[in-house]
């Protein structure tokens, strides 16, 4: 079926230090959306992008929908511990399709 | 406005057994979809109810069904549990309108079979 190849797999960084993080396929994708998971819960929604090149900030994050249509990127900037959790990609065609997840760990 | 909410969140069944999830929408959201979460498999669709009707099915066995209510509230069912089932399913719900995808994930429940 079809895949995401999230990378990377897990990140140890400095709080204060920014992240940068990717998703891509082979396939099309018409949106493409990021989430993060906390231990115990459910992803949440953090951006959602709809057209290709598109660029869109939710406070310190910044995604992008790749021009080919194919990959996204998720940038962090200052990141600070409570940026700690799982961030997944996941693009839309009939079904949303999730990458294996970025496990971020942040130390102060 | 409440989120998506799940119950029960935790539950242990005996391999053979079958169990029923429930889930209630976003207050306004029309579409539910389901999703397993396991370490191994990361997360997977299982399928989407839009106004009652199955919208979209992923590739699980007949054993997974689920079904909606006019309320939008939505159930899943796994039939004849196997060791393997043992994982988080999580559903979200959506406005199910076109050009609106945002899916909004409830906090999950967490099936063990033993």
């Amino acid at each position: 079926g079809q895949q995401l190849n999230q990378s990377p797999q897990s990140m140890f960084i400095q709080e204060g230090e920014d992240v940068s993080m990717n998703c891509t396929s082979s396939s099309i994708f018409n949106t493409w959306l990021w989430y993060k998971q906390d231990p115990g819960e459910g992803p949440v929604l953090l951006i959602a992008l709809y057209k290709a090149g598109e660029l869109t900030s939710n406070g310190r994050l910044t995604a992008q929908f790749g021009i080919t249509r194919k990959d996204s990127f998720l940038n962090i900037s200052a990141s600070i511990p409570s940026d700690v959790g799982i961030y997944f990609c996941a693009g839309l065609r009939t079904a949303l399709i999730f990458g294996k997840g970025t496990t971020l760990s942040v130390s102060s | 406005k409440a989120g998506v909410t799940q119950t029960p969140r935790y539950l242990i069944k005996t391999r053979g057994q079958q169990v029923t999830l429930s889930c209630s929408p976003i207050s306004g959201h029309r579409s539910v979809s389901w999703y397993q979460q396991t370490p191994g498999q990361g997360l997977q669709f299982l399928f989407e109810y839009f106004s009652e009707t199955q919208r979209n099915k992923g590739n699980f066995p007949g054993r997974f069904s689920g079904r909606q209510f006019s309320n939008s509230r939505s159930e899943m069912n796994v039939s004849t549990l196997e060791l393997g089932d043992s994982a988080l399913y999580l559903c979200a719900s959506s406005l199910g309108a076109s050009g609106n995808y945002e899916q909004y994930f409830g906090p999950g429940t967490r099936l063990t079979v033993t």
